[in-house]
């Protein structure tokens, strides 16, 4: 039962563009969301998060959108830029996560910038 | 700050053998840690959950006597794969998170291939 989808295994967007990555969840306890970027043989790294008592959280050129009533979420990259090529996971939690809180992964989106 | 090391990036044995990786919080103490087993394009799936001074929670199918964990300080988490098999090659990750920081950082992860 995966209760966080990315329901889109893979994107190609021209360099330039927006870049727009989607997440749904099923949990409607979960209030806290993160996306994490993860290049190769390494392992993933933090982007951006938000909690559920916001519709928008903007970091740069990231930007996350939460849609509490569709229990959907968005990463939008703009401009988009060959070096953000990388799988993109979203993650849940239930209440703030940290310390001993479990995150709960989507499949990941595998994001292509073309030159 | 909120780095985690992994050690070894890359291992290489023959099936039969038991291998260690290790998982250090640098500069905070994490009384929890997680390690993380990632297939070639799939997502990140939760191992077990390493507890400092009592026994680590596994996830629902994961052996917990081929994978051995020991979180002996609040700096150092260690997985073992015991009697090791070309089926567990495999990307294992490690994350923390430090006491009142929300989200987690990842070790940069270590490629395993049993031969």
């Amino acid at each position: 039962d995966q209760q966080v989808k990315q329901n889109s295994p893979s994107l190609s967007v021209q360099e330039g563009r927006i870049s727009i990555l989607n997440c749904d969840y099923t949990n409607s306890m979960f209030d806290y969301f993160l996306w994490y970027k993860k290049y190769p043989a390494e392992g993933p790294t933090f982007l951006i998060s938000i909690s559920s008592i916001k519709d928008k959280n903007e970091d740069g050129r990231f930007t996350v959108f939460l849609n509490k009533s569709a229990k959907h979420l968005s990463l939008h990259i703009v401009p988009s830029q060959p070096g953000d090529s990388a799988v993109y996971f979203c993650a849940a939690s239930v209440g703030r996560p940290g310390n001993n809180r479990k995150l709960i992964w989507g499949l990941g989106t595998s994001l292509a910038v073309n030159p | 700050g909120a780095v985690v090391s992994q050690h070894p990036s890359r291992v290489i044995c023959k099936s039969g053998t038991s291998v260690k990786i290790e998982c250090r919080s640098l500069d905070f103490q994490a009384t929890t840690m997680f390690w993380y087993r990632q297939f070639p394009k799939q997502s990140l799936m939760l191992m077990a959950t390493s507890n400092e001074g009592s026994k680590a929670t596994y996830e629902q199918g994961v052996e917990k006597d081929k994978f051995l964990i020991n979180h002996a300080s609040l700096t150092l988490s260690t997985l073992t794969v015991t009697s090791a098999h070309p089926e567990d090659s495999s990307f294992y990750i490690c994350s923390a998170s430090p006491v009142g920081y929300y989200g987690y950082t990842f070790g940069s992860g270590t490629r395993l291939t049993v031969v």
